[in-house]
């Protein structure tokens, strides 16, 4: 199976701070790369997909970048909104797989 | 508006089977792929099964694989997972998922509540 590793695993910022997400994908994934926030008690949400797309509805504060095994998500304006947990997925081929999370709290 | 509407969650015991259903709407089921995902409390998001919108592609996690199967019956709207042999370490939230498209290898862009499974004597 692919593994996914992201990091940090945790960070603390503030709001209205840029913080930027890695996801490495253990062999190339192309460009099957999605990015979930998961708010505490929440389902996840998707943000990106296809590692440079917005989801539907999805704010343009969030932007993702990379190709092959490398991934980023970046968040330009922490909003209240984004303390949260962050996911990337590979879809690349099954199984599918989730990296370990990316929780960011409030400074 | 999307809603997937989880379902058969509970308490059971080690060995045990159980059967997870999922009620969507506000989409034309048939058109899409359709996924479990699970997630013990405090952890992380473990994908488990995925099926392509006629069942032609199904996937498995290593860790569910030949204890697990999923179904779908279009004509019911209805995602099925049946669950076999259940085991201590299959104790999480399972959540529905939706594909973004027909094809199961694609991102989930909508996902349901969870129902709970525990699985303890």
């Amino acid at each position: 199976a692919i593994q996914l590793t992201q990091s940090p695993s945790s960070l603390s910022a503030s709001v209205g701070d840029r913080i930027t997400i890695t996801c490495r994908a253990s062999q190339s994934i192309t460009t099957s790369l999605a990015w979930y926030r998961q708010k505490p008690g929440k389902a996840p949400e998707l943000l990106i997909h296809d590692a440079s797309s917005l989801g539907s509805g999805v704010s343009s504060r969030f932007s993702g970048s990379g190709s092959g095994t490398d991934f980023t998500l970046t968040i330009s304006s922490l909003q209240p909104e984004d303390f949260a947990t962050y996911y990337c997925q590979q879809f690349n081929r099954y199984p599918l797989t989730f990296g370990g999370g990316t929780k960011v709290e409030i400074k | 508006e999307v809603q997937l509407v989880e379902s058969g969650g509970g308490l059971v015991q080690p060995g045990r089977s159980l059967r997870l259903s999922c009620a969507p709407s506000g989409f034309s089921f048939d058109d899409y792929a359709m996924h479990w995902v699970r997630q013990v409390p405090g952890k992380g998001l473990e994908w488990v099964s995925g099926i392509s919108w006629n069942g032609g592609s199904i996937g498995y996690a290593d860790s569910v694989k030949g204890r697990f199967t999923i179904s779908r019956d279009n004509a019911k709207n209805s995602l099925y997972l049946q669950m076999n042999s259940l085991r201590a370490d299959d104790t999480a939230l399972y959540f529905c998922a939706k594909g973004m498209r027909a094809w199961d290898l694609l991102p989930l862009d909508s996902w349901g509540q969870g129902t709970p499974v525990t699985v303890s004597s």
